[in-house]
């Protein structure tokens, strides 16, 4: 059964660092998206992407977050300079289409990050 | 701002038994789905249900949907320890196609053997 996949599954950074996250979305979806968790707190949404480019984005998804799909597969993430408030766990979701069933977004496993 | 609420927060029971969450959100949607976590682990989708569906089944699972109520029930049945997670609402609207979820804070389910 196609899955969405996520690397790394941990990330320990330091405070400044650039990360990449990356994900892989099931291969037939069209809309891809980002939530991310802080421990102990509920998913909260971050950006959803569709064509190529942002369709919408919360007020957590500043400056220092962007997304790109720069082959056709692969989905990443990126934080500019991260804080210690980053850290969190970040989920990858991809759904196949709009108009059509099925609308459910399914979960890639997560990259936890640590930012120290 | 439109919100899944679960409730309990927590919900301790025996194996066997029937585990019920509720979810109450706060404004209009096009689907509400059920999520899982394992503790530390990814998101497992469960279930789907549509605004003008009222009740959907999967396997123990049965989901209600009260539109005018705004809320939401999930009904775990002949519950197995296994089924020890977390469980979130999370509820959807379309925003220019994007159909951002937005989750509940979600009920720890314990099913002791």
């Amino acid at each position: 059964e196609p899955e969405v996949t996520q690397t790394p599954s941990h990330q320990v950074t330091q405070m400044g660092q650039e990360v990449i996250l990356r994900c892989v979305p099931i291969s037939n979806h069209l809309y891809f998206y980002w939530y991310r968790q802080i421990l102990g707190q509920k998913v909260e949404f971050l950006v959803s992407f569709y064509n190529n480019e942002i369709s919408e984005k919360s007020e957590i998804f500043d400056d220092q977050f962007s997304v790109e799909r720069p082959d056709g597969s692969n989905f990443t993430l990126k934080i500019r300079s991260t804080k210690l408030e980053d850290s969190a766990m970040y989920f990858c979701a991809s759904r196949r289409s709009r108009q059509a069933s099925p609308y459910e977004q399914y979960f890639g496993p997560g990259t936890r990050l640590t930012v120290t | 701002s439109q919100q899944g609420e679960e409730d309990p927060q927590a919900l301790s029971i025996q194996e066997g038994e029937n585990a019920t969450m509720n979810c109450s959100y706060k404004t209009s949607i096009n689907n509400l789905q059920w999520y899982r976590q394992n503790s530390g682990r990814g998101l497992v989708h469960l279930i789907l249900i549509r605004s003008n569906e009222r009740e959907k089944h999967s396997g123990r699972l049965r989901v209600t949907l009260d539109t005018s109520k705004k809320s939401s029930s999930l009904l775990i049945t002949a519950s197995r320890a296994a089924d020890t997670a977390s469980y979130f609402c999370a509820t959807s609207l379309t925003q220019g196609g994007s159909e951002k979820l937005v989750f509940g804070k979600g009920t720890k389910l314990t099913v002791n053997p």
